[in-house]
């Protein structure tokens, strides 16, 4: 069974620019949430993915957007990138999204932004 | 809102000491409680969680987390560490959001172990 993965590891990109995140889920996994950490925090929510349509999203800025494909792969894109956007960005997938579903977390994509 | 505190920003032990990481939780309806592990370099592990019935759940890796519901607590335990342990630990509580389920996190506890 293939965990979820990540590409790329880490990313260096200037102010102003543009980024994608790409993540796979887990096999037989359908939905797909992503998170941003903070140096020295711990994650948070920025939105959720379940069969291609967003269901539910935290307090981030509508330049951070989403993408789900039919084969549940998921991408994170950035726009108008700022200083604060440098993170750990992690993607985790789950069965169904449920609230007692348990999330698996890829190594994510360290983020650095100049 | 949902929030969760651990109140120990850094925490060493010696090794096969005994350990206990603190974890309190903000919620109005019954929580969904998670403890997960973060190594250097790497994602989320998840070590236990915690639904509903027992209160005292086991994981991997030899650790137990006992859920305190009048003190809204979710303290993870090991009696002997190892040390592999060292880490970051994250206390989570599983919310709904428009449909959708999010974890919120702790800020974590930093395991650091003495030979």
């Amino acid at each position: 069974e293939t965990g979820v993965t990540q590409s790329p590891t880490h990313l260096i990109k200037t102010r102003g620019q543009q980024v994608t995140l790409r993540c796979s889920s887990q096999s037989g996994h359908n939905t797909v949430s992503w998170y941003q950490q903070a140096l020295g925090q711990g994650p948070q929510f920025i939105f959720q993915y379940y069969r291609e349509e967003e269901n539910g999203r935290g307090n981030f800025p509508p330049r951070f957007s989403g993408l789900q494909f039919p084969n549940y792969s998921s991408e994170l894109n950035v726009n108008a990138l700022e200083l604060d956007d440098s993170a750990l960005y992690l993607c985790a997938s789950s069965l169904k999204g449920g609230l007692t579903d348990t999330q698996y977390f890829g190594p994510g994509t360290r983020l650095t932004v100049l | 809102a949902q929030s969760v505190t651990q109140p120990d920003i850094h925490i060493t032990v010696s090794e096969g000491a005994s350990l206990e990481l603190r974890c309190n939780y903000s919620y109005g309806a019954t929580p969904y409680l998670f403890w997960y592990v973060q190594s250097p370099g790497q994602g989320l592990q998840l070590l236990l969680k915690y639904f509903s019935g027992d209160t005292l759940v086991q994981g991997i890796k030899g650790f137990e987390a006992e859920f305190k519901r009048s003190q809204s607590s979710f303290n993870l335990r090991k009696p002997s560490v190892h040390w592999s342990d060292a880490a970051e630990y994250f206390c989570a509580v599983g919310a709904g959001v428009q449909g959708a389920q999010k974890l919120v996190f702790g800020q974590g506890t930093r395991l650091t172990i003495n030979p």
